[in-house]
């Protein structure tokens, strides 16, 4: 089955620097790659996700990137603020109806002001 | 709030007791899935429903089982507890049966004493 690698599993950062969280995954049949933000007391929320048809998304300050070639995809969070602190999960899947994600083991973010 | 109803939020119990987590997932989303989080595995994939049927097991114990009701509402049941099934243990639900567009559930914290 699939496996997810996440680095690092924990990250510092000051307030407005950037920050970059890896994924690498296993299975070469996966072609959905969301990424959650838990925040203290909450469930994973889905921030950002992309298809293997493309090599990066963008949403205001988060953006994605894939490398298929090399089965890998990274988070990039830029002007980060106190407010993006949580666990980050990254995941992968193969985009049927008959799987499941499978999420990576998180990297604490930490933004301080 | 996600739409997807997670009860209790927390429980504590006794090694050897049995409990049931209740899930209700987001208005017309016909999948389930439970997933275990604990601090040293992350997210762990236990079992997927769709539409009251089984659709994808993963790492499920064989004291564990769930089902999903008419009302699209499922439960999992914990039996012959033991202190490492303290964890959280999260709800997500989705529209199809696929990996796309999971939203989770605030969880349950079991905690086993």
């Amino acid at each position: 089955g699939e496996n997810v690698e996440q680095h690092p599993s924990t990250l510092s950062v000051q307030e407005g620097d950037s920050a970059v969280i890896k994924c690498t995954y296993s299975d070469s049949a996966s072609n959905y790659f969301p990424w959650y933000k838990q925040e203290l007391g909450k469930g994973p929320q889905l921030i950002i996700d992309i298809r293997s048809n493309v090599g990066e998304k963008k949403d205001q300050r988060i953006a994605v990137t894939l490398n298929k070639t090399a089965k890998h995809f990274s988070l990039h969070i830029t002007e980060t603020q106190p407010e993006d602190s949580a666990v980050y999960f990254c995941a992968a899947s193969i985009d049927s109806g008959y799987s499941t994600l499978t999420f990576g083991k998180g990297t604490m973010l930490l933004v301080s002001p | 709030d996600s739409g997807v109803t997670q009860t209790p939020k927390h429980l504590i119990t006794a090694t050897g007791q049995r409990v049931t987590l209740r899930c209700s997932p987001r208005s017309g989303d016909l999948s389930v899935y439970w997933y275990q989080q604990s601090l040293d595995q992350g997210l762990q994939f236990l079992i997927q429903y769709y539409n009251g049927e089984e659709r994808a097991k993963g790492n499920i114990l064989e004291r564990f089982s769930a089902q999903q009701f008419p009302d699209l509402h499922s439960e999992l049941n914990l039996s012959s507890l033991e202190l490492g099934d303290s964890a959280l243990y999260f709800c997500a639900s989705s529209r199809a049966a696929g990996a796309y567009g999971y939203t989770f559930g605030s969880g349950t914290r079991l905690t086993v004493v």
